[in-house]
């Protein structure tokens, strides 16, 4: 079946730096979803990505899906240690998940 | 906000035991899944539901799985003879179509003994 990596698995970083995670996937996906889980919690809805080249931005967060719809990424500007959480993509129609990128945030 | 609520938030069952996990959806939902982590994994898709059958399914759900919606609210997951393996996180969601995002519930954590 279709399957979406992610990398990295693991990102630390200290308040006020950069993060990004990468999503691929091996076919052409119709559209990409973004999700955080908070440690303990549940998955939340963060963006939907449909056109290729497409960019959104919410916030410190921008949203990039590739011009082949096969891969897409979401960086975050100057974190702070209330992005802390494991961010999943999710692609197709069955809504395959990636591993997910557990970001920590040193203070 | 609307929410999906799922119940019991905790269940612990012995092996070889059946348990049926609930989920409400969000009333005005047409699609409805199933997600389950096992814990520090990613989640893993078991099954969509649409139009009051099974939509998709992934290969984790055989036939010890089951899912059911008794009646327009409730969404159900029935796991017949449970293995220490099924043990983790099960995460009922649901959308209002097919372009829009997903609401998880939060989730049973299923403690298989």
């Amino acid at each position: 079946g279709q399957q979406v990596m992610q990398i990295p698995q693991y990102q630390h970083v200290q308040e006020g730096e950069d993060f990004t995670t990468y999503c691929n996937s091996s076919t052409t996906l119709s559209n990409i979803q973004w999700y955080k889980q908070r440690p303990g919690g549940h998955p939340v809805f963060l963006i939907q990505l449909v056109k290729s080249g497409e960019v959104k931005k919410q916030k410190r967060l921008t949203f990039q899906f590739g011009e082949a719809k096969k891969n897409s990424s979401l960086h975050i500007t100057a974190t702070q240690t209330t992005d802390v959480g494991t961010y999943f993509c999710a692609g197709g129609n069955d809504m395959r998940f990636g591993a997910g990128t557990r970001l920590t945030v040193k203070p | 906000e609307p929410e999906v609520t799922q119940t019991p938030s905790h269940q612990v069952t012995q092996m070889g035991q059946e348990v049926i996990l609930r989920c409400v959806p969000i009333s005005n939902h047409l699609y409805f899944y199933w997600y389950r982590q096992i814990l520090g994994q990613k989640v893993e898709f078991l099954v969509s539901f649409y139009n009051n059958e099974i939509s998709e399914k992934s290969e984790i759900f055989d036939d010890q799985f089951s899912v059911e919606r008794p009646d327009g609210s409730n969404f159900t997951l029935k796991i017949r003879s449970t293995k220490l393996e099924d043990s983790a996180m099960y995460f009922c969601a649901s959308r209002e179509d097919r372009a829009g995002g997903y609401t998880f519930g939060s989730g049973t954590r299923l403690t298989v003994v």
